[in-house]
């Protein structure tokens, strides 16, 4: 159980592109979904909270305008990387949990999106 | 500020040489310690959940504790196969939720 599906594994697209990266709970809801960033050798960083139904939240420094979320199910975030620049090429993750925002279940991550912008 | 702290950035073992990844932490009312393996170019895979300390945990070759300002990972006899990056986490709030804060991994590499 608490599968989280993560699509495309793989983007390569040139710059000034947008990318759409898709989050799915396969097997259970979630009304929060967690979006990290993660550079070669670095640890997972947070870049935004999803929450079904309402903004997401962004941590500091993440822009707003540049990296869109939409929570439209209990199911399904979408983070778009808009006007992608090659200092955005990264691995992007995706998380959700059984609970809701502020359980203490474990967090379920996807595989991850390698974002490559030329 | 909560911050995990972990050691060594990286580990080379012999095949059933047995040791310890260490997670030190400074969480303000911790709500759980999480450590997670993570495979090149994959998420991470969840691995265990410790919540009060003196808690441990068992999987396979790995055994996971908790005290009131570390955790640890201790893997006995690894195998090739258990090479990976560990990573601890402890849940930070923030105003929808409960996002984790990650340490920067070990990197365990297991030679046959």
């Amino acid at each position: 159980g608490a599968v989280v599906s993560q699509h495309p594994s793989r983007v390569i697209c040139k710059s000034g592109t947008s990318v759409k990266i898709e989050c799915r709970s396969l097997d259970f809801q979630a009304t929060t979904m967690f979006w990290y960033r993660q550079f070669p050798k670095q640890s997972l960083m947070l870049m935004a909270t999803s929450n079904e139904g309402s903004k997401a939240t962004y941590e500091q420094g993440v822009e707003k305008d540049k990296f869109l979320i939409n929570h439209a199910s209990l199911t399904l975030s979408t983070l778009t990387v808009t006007s992608a620049h090659p200092e955005d090429s990264s691995f992007y993750i995706c998380s959700a949990n059984t609970g809701t925002g502020y359980s203490n279940q474990p967090q379920h991550f996807g595989d991850g999106t390698r974002l490559s912008i030329l | 500020e909560d911050q995990v702290t972990q050691s060594p950035e990286a580990l080379r073992l012999q095949e059933g040489e047995s040791s310890s990844l260490n997670c030190s932490y400074t969480v303000s009312g911790l709500r759980g310690l999480f450590w997670y393996r993570q495979d090149p170019g994959k998420g991470p895979e969840f691995l265990f959940t410790l919540y009060s300390a003196g808690e441990e945990k068992e999987k396979e070759r790995l055994k996971a504790t908790l005290t009131k300002k570390e955790s640890f990972l201790h893997i006995t006899a690894p195998k090739p196969e258990d090479s990976a990056t560990y990573l601890c986490a402890a849940p930070s709030p923030g105003d929808s939720g409960y996002a984790l804060n990650f340490g920067k991994g070990t990197s365990l590499l297991v030679t046959p």
